[in-house]
């Protein structure tokens, strides 16, 4: 089974400043990782993934995450946000065998001006 | 890009009355459509997978007899809650499987008040 924790639960920031969200998972065989955006009283829009190769990946938005298997993170980067990034942020794993997503608690992004 | 829809996007009902709700691909066949839940400032939590054809697999702790799951064709599963309550009172969220991709894609999410 695999889980996953984003240690930030809200994390407010400057329109235009940079911003980290961190994630960190758990499982005991190969993983795929995801990152959605939740704006209110929506569904899931997904911001990037990483399935293989590149450990490095991007997104839409500006986005971009680090697959970091010795350390078993997937943190997502956004060199500078504004406004519009003002959302819900979930990582997300899945061991690919049944595609069952197990997110994690999610993190509060608030941009100010 | 692949879309689901879910119908309806918000519903008010009584106590003890069932509510159904729709989730469609629009322009791809799904084999896999997963249920979620998700309460206010939470996460989501899986409730049940439907496959197509097939019945549903429930996930610990989900009533099924409560959340009914049909998946009778490859672009539409619904999700029935069965005597609701307030406590069932929720956002539920479904998403798709693109056979063709594996790609998951997500619905916009039902808000169900239960009074």
């Amino acid at each position: 089974a695999q889980s996953v924790t984003q240690l930030d639960s809200q994390v407010p920031v400057f329109e235009e400043a940079p911003v980290e969200l961190r994630c960190n998972y758990s499982s005991s065989v190969s993983v795929y990782l995801f990152w959605y955006v939740q704006y209110p009283n929506q569904g899931l829009q997904l911001l990037l993934k990483y399935l293989s190769g590149s450990t490095l990946v991007k997104g839409i938005n500006g986005f971009e995450a680090e697959f970091n298997k010795s350390q078993t993170s997937f943190h997502l980067r956004k060199p500078s946000v504004h406004i519009s990034d003002t959302a819900e942020y979930f990582c997300a794993v899945s061991d690919g065998g049944d595609y069952k997503l197990s997110f994690g608690a999610g993190t509060t992004v608030t941009v100010r001006a | 890009g692949a879309v689901v829809s879910q119908h309806p996007s918000w519903v008010i009902c009584k106590s003890g009355t069932s509510v159904k709700i729709e989730c469609r691909s629009l322009d791809f066949q799904a084999t896999t459509m997963f249920w979620y839940r998700q309460f206010p400032k939470q996460s989501l939590m899986l409730m049940a997978t439907s496959n197509e054809g097939s019945k549903a697999t429930y996930e610990q702790g989900v009533e099924k007899d409560k959340f009914l799951i049909n998946h009778a064709s490859l672009t539409l599963s619904t999700l029935t809650v069965t005597s609701a309550h307030p406590e069932d009172s929720s956002f539920y969220i479904c998403s798709a499987r693109d056979w063709a991709s594996n790609e998951q894609f997500f619905g916009p999410g039902t808000r169900l008040t239960v009074l």
